[in-house]
């Protein structure tokens, strides 16, 4: 079967670094997203890997061990907006996404 | 319109009711879906579809129905209401579910069964 974990909630301080891990398990694997979704709004995506590494993107930064059924999302120099909870997904073998049940990140002044 | 809209935006339903959800997308996305977002659990699919015409089963189709006349709508449907289908409810596109394809949500329906 598969399984997505992913803590329930982190608190980080403002212009601080904050590092969200995600640990899966399945049998077929077609990449990993991640999302950011704000209170009562929908999901927007952040992210995509499907290959072993770090991807940068402003800010944000993605990591995927694909052998070690790992990845995180760092933030960096965070912002009050960047209060959120962050979804990750793996893509199965029939590209449907499996979704973790998201951490609620939380920014302090 | 740009990208997907939903409609209602939230809606309190007695049990045992008939409900629709609307779902639109100008995208011109193949692959749309269907999701419910309960707390402390990761989304989940209820039905999607590849492309017009065609529709297949979730992780959580029961008491559900979809339809897909066309690529732009994909309507759900509560035929007979319960309480635990209070949830909130979000559609997605994406340009194909042939590949890794980004999904895209719409802004979601809070529904409400009493």
């Amino acid at each position: 079967g598969q399984n997505i974990d992913q803590p329930t909630e982190m608190t980080a301080t403002e212009g601080a670094i904050v590092q969200i891990n995600c640990t899966y398990q399945t049998s077929g694997f077609n990449g990993l997203f991640w999302y950011q979704q704000h209170a009562g709004e929908a999901p927007t995506f952040l992210s995509y890997n499907v290959l072993d590494g770090l991807e940068e993107k402003g800010r944000f930064s993605s990591f995927l061990s694909r052998s070690k059924g790992y990845s995180y999302l760092l933030l960096k120099e965070l912002q009050m907006k960047d209060s959120a909870s962050y979804l990750c997904a793996l893509m199965d073998s029939n590209y449907q996404l499996i979704w973790g049940a998201g951490t609620k990140l939380i920014i302090k002044p | 319109i740009a990208g997907i809209t939903q409609a209602p935006t939230s809606q309190i339903l007695a049990a045992g009711r008939r409900m629709t959800l609307r779902c639109t997308q100008d995208m011109r996305h193949n692959a749309m879906y269907w999701y419910r977002q309960d707390l402390g659990l990761g989304l989940r699919l209820i039905h999607y579809s590849n492309t017009a015409g065609t529709t297949g089963k979730g992780e959580v189709p029961d008491g559900y129905s979809v339809s897909r006349a066309n690529t732009d709508d994909f309507p759900l449907t509560l035929a007979s209401a319960v309480p635990s289908q209070t949830s909130v409810y979000f559609c997605a596109s994406s340009d194909s579910n042939l590949g890794a394809d980004t999904q895209y949500f719409g802004p979601g329906t809070r529904l409400t069964v009493l």
